[in-house]
């Protein structure tokens, strides 16, 4: 969790609420995801940077949206949170100056969200 | 594209047996692999990569895992099992090669530890 920090670390939210989560790190690493993890299903990318202010899709980005205004903040935001949203978020860098180092994933303790 | 497969979502051994956690992968070219684990109520933390330079790969904790290309196998191993070692594992792969790839994890497997 060294040098990464997600807020909140618990939120519970009721339904058509907009939320956003908030990842900030201190390595200064280029890339940043986001993950969402789910009983039975391992983890799954919403979205990833690659940069500031480049983003892009990842296998199940439906809902949420991101954005990167600083090398070290990197937000995800749930316009209208609904309870399939309910889930454990995780933040993740990586350096990304070479190809192994960008596969080189640090995460983030988690953010629990419980849509009511 | 890329996937990998672990066997069992539920492993149970005994304290001081061996540990074996499997996975399998799918990719269209030589891949990256890797495993990570996740305490309870914390991220996920490297423990080991493969990145071709030897097959078998040392990690931290006393694991190891062996790449086996004709089996498409990267399993996770470990002599003796410790109470500290409860947590879920998850095996992931990566081909690399350009920005857009990602790294695919995994549904995880959590080992439980027996006394």
């Amino acid at each position: 969790d060294a040098g990464i920090t997600q807020s909140p670390r618990h939120k519970v939210t009721e339904t058509g609420t907009p939320v956003t989560l908030r990842c900030h790190q201190t390595e200064n690493h280029r890339y940043m995801y986001w993950y969402r993890q789910d009983p039975g299903h391992g983890l799954r990318l919403i979205h990833y940077s690659y940069g500031v202010k480049d983003t892009d899709k990842g296998e199940v980005s439906d809902g949420y949206s991101v954005s990167r205004s600083k090398t070290e903040d990197f937000l995800l935001t749930l316009e209208s949170a609904t309870s399939s949203q309910t889930s454990v978020y995780f933040c993740a860098i990586s350096e990304g100056q070479a190809v192994l180092a960008k596969n080189i994933q640090y995460f983030g303790a988690g953010t629990r969200l419980s849509v009511l | 594209a890329q996937s990998v497969t672990q066997l069992g979502s539920h492993v149970s051994v005994s304290e001081g047996a061996l540990v074996l956690l499997r996975c399998n992968y799918s990719s269209s070219v030589p891949p990256y692999l890797f495993w990570y684990v996740q305490y309870p109520n914390q991220g996920l933390q490297l423990l080991l990569k493969y990145t071709s330079a030897a097959t078998l790969v040392k990690g931290i904790n006393g694991f190891e895992a062996e790449f086996k290309k004709s089996e498409t196998s990267f399993h996770l191993t470990k002599p003796s099992a410790h109470m500290s070692d409860a947590a879920e594992y998850f095996c992931a792969v990566s081909e690399g090669m350009n920005r857009d790839d990602k790294i695919i994890f995994g549904k995880g497997t959590r080992l439980h530890i027996l006394p």
